[in-house]
């Protein structure tokens, strides 16, 4: 039950457009269609964006989009705004029937 | 609307126990897959265990296999994850999920938390 790979951080300026990846195996993310993306800001519960690897949850900005290829996941936030400034985790249901996080990436807003 | 709402956190010494509830309104419970995730402080988020929607399966990470239990009382609208020879690595903010749809699809709502601190 090893967690996904995520860069620890990634940063991008008012207007740009930044990609975050989500590694796993063929065992999890690569395997099926159920990988998710979370956003978390400081002190807040975590907030679904995306689920079933492209679709976007309800109320969710269209300028965040994700996509899946082989065993790596990504989500890309388009037109970066400051309240993009957040944590970001993927997760994946695994072949063993359990589910797995990323381990975060700190989104800064230069 | 849709609220969970997580209780029974607390201080416990290494070795002891704590039951945690989680208290669901808004939507029909017993038609959901339901999960405990866990946050250490300043850490990231790692699933804890799942039930279906009978209670027929359960899954669990690793690290609490043997020690954890999750439950669920449809009749109550409850989830419930017993925590038994807790050790320090166990402290962490315990958020109560549902997922989005009737499969596992993405949690969808997340309860607000409740913190279990494992010290001596």
């Amino acid at each position: 039950q090893s967690a996904l790979t995520q860069p620890a951080s990634v940063s991008g300026s008012p207007g740009q457009s930044i990609t975050i990846s989500c590694t796993g195996t063929n065992s999890d993310a690569g395997g099926y269609k159920y990988v998710s993306w979370f956003q978390q800001h400081p002190g807040k519960a975590p907030k679904l964006i995306i689920y079933d690897v492209t679709n976007r949850s309800s109320g969710v900005s269209n300028r965040f989009s994700a996509s899946k290829s082989g065993n790596t996941a990504s989500l890309t936030i388009s037109g970066l705004q400051a309240e993009d400034e957040a944590d970001y985790y993927c997760s994946s249901y695994t072949s063993s029937s359990t589910l797995v996080f990323g381990g975060g990436t700190k989104v800064t807003v230069l | 609307e849709v609220q969970l709402v997580e209780s029974g956190g607390g201080l416990v010494q290494p070795g002891g126990s704590l039951r945690l509830s989680c208290v669901a309104s808004g939507f029909t419970f017993s038609s959901y897959w339901m999960n405990w995730v866990r946050q250490a402080p300043g850490k990231g988020l790692e699933w804890v265990a799942n039930i279906q929607q009978d209670g027929s399966e359960k899954y669990y990470v690793d690290s609490v296999k043997g020690r954890f239990t999750i439950s669920r009382d449809n009749a109550k609208n409850s989830l419930y994850l017993q925590m038994n020879n807790l050790r320090a690595e166990d402290t962490a903010v315990y958020y109560c999920t549902r997922e989005m749809y009737y499969y596992i699809s993405g949690m969808g709502y997340w309860g607000q938390g409740t913190l279990v601190t494992v010290s001596s």
